[in-house]
């Protein structure tokens, strides 16, 4: 089955600068790549999400690029601020039984 | 509804008793998704329903769990025997359909505790 793997499992930034999450998956028949984010005690929350046809998708200081060939995508945000804190989620959806395999998450901290 | 409702918000039980969890998902939401989620991990599948039917219950950890959705809204996680490794949130989630590209949208979950 499909394995996803997340990292770093934290990442300190500096308020202002850029952030970037790693994702690998392992079957190539996922299709379907989202990312949440996670605010302590609350529901995890869809920012992004990319289709396995598209190769980048920007949405203001949210970006997330796909490389099918290497099996692996991830999350950029840049001009971080500090309700960027949180821990992000990257997922990868299997067609053939319809889950969302899960990583383990980041935690993502900006420093003031 | 506004968004997917899940009660109750947490629940605090003893070992070896039963307790039922409640999702209400968006309305016209065919899919529905149960999820568990231990502290700094990453959701785990449990089970996933497409309409009132089971679609994929590979998820669910042993036979003490099981979910229904009788009339393809509601849906009833069931524990029986709870076990103090049962303690977790469990999140519930539903999406238009259960295809690749739709949003799964999830509700606050319910925080057990199994003393």
């Amino acid at each position: 089955g499909e394995n996803v793997e997340q990292h770093p499992s934290t990442l300190s930034v500096q308020e202002g600068d850029s952030a970037v999450i790693k994702c690998t998956y392992s079957d190539s028949a996922s299709n379907y790549f989202p990312w949440y984010k996670q605010e302590l005690g609350k529901r995890p929350q869809l920012i992004i999400d990319i289709r396995s046809n598209v190769g980048e998708k920007k949405d203001q200081r949210i970006a997330v690029t796909l490389n099918k060939t290497a099996k692996h995508f991830s999350l950029h945000i840049t001009e971080t601020q500090p309700e960027d804190s949180a821990v992000y989620f990257c997922a990868a959806f299997d067609p053939r039984n319809y889950q969302l395999i899960w990583g383990a998450g980041t935690k993502l901290i900006i420093k003031p | 509804g506004a968004g997917v409702s899940q009660t109750p918000s947490n629940k605090v039980t003893e070992k070896g008793k039963y307790v039922e969890l409640r999702c209400d998902p968006i309305s016209g939401h065919t899919a529905l998704y149960w999820y568990r989620q231990s502290l700094g991990q990453g959701p785990e599948f449990l089970i996933y329903f497409q309409g009132t039917g089971a679609a994929d219950d590979s998820g669910l950890p042993n036979d003490r769990f099981f979910a229904v959705r009788p009339e393809g809204s509601v849906s009833t996680l069931k524990i029986q025997r709870t076990e103090r490794g049962d303690s977790a949130v469990y999140l519930c989630a539903s999406s238009l359909e259960g295809l690749a590209g739709n949003i799964q949208y999830f509700g606050a979950g319910t925080r057990l505790s199994v003393l």
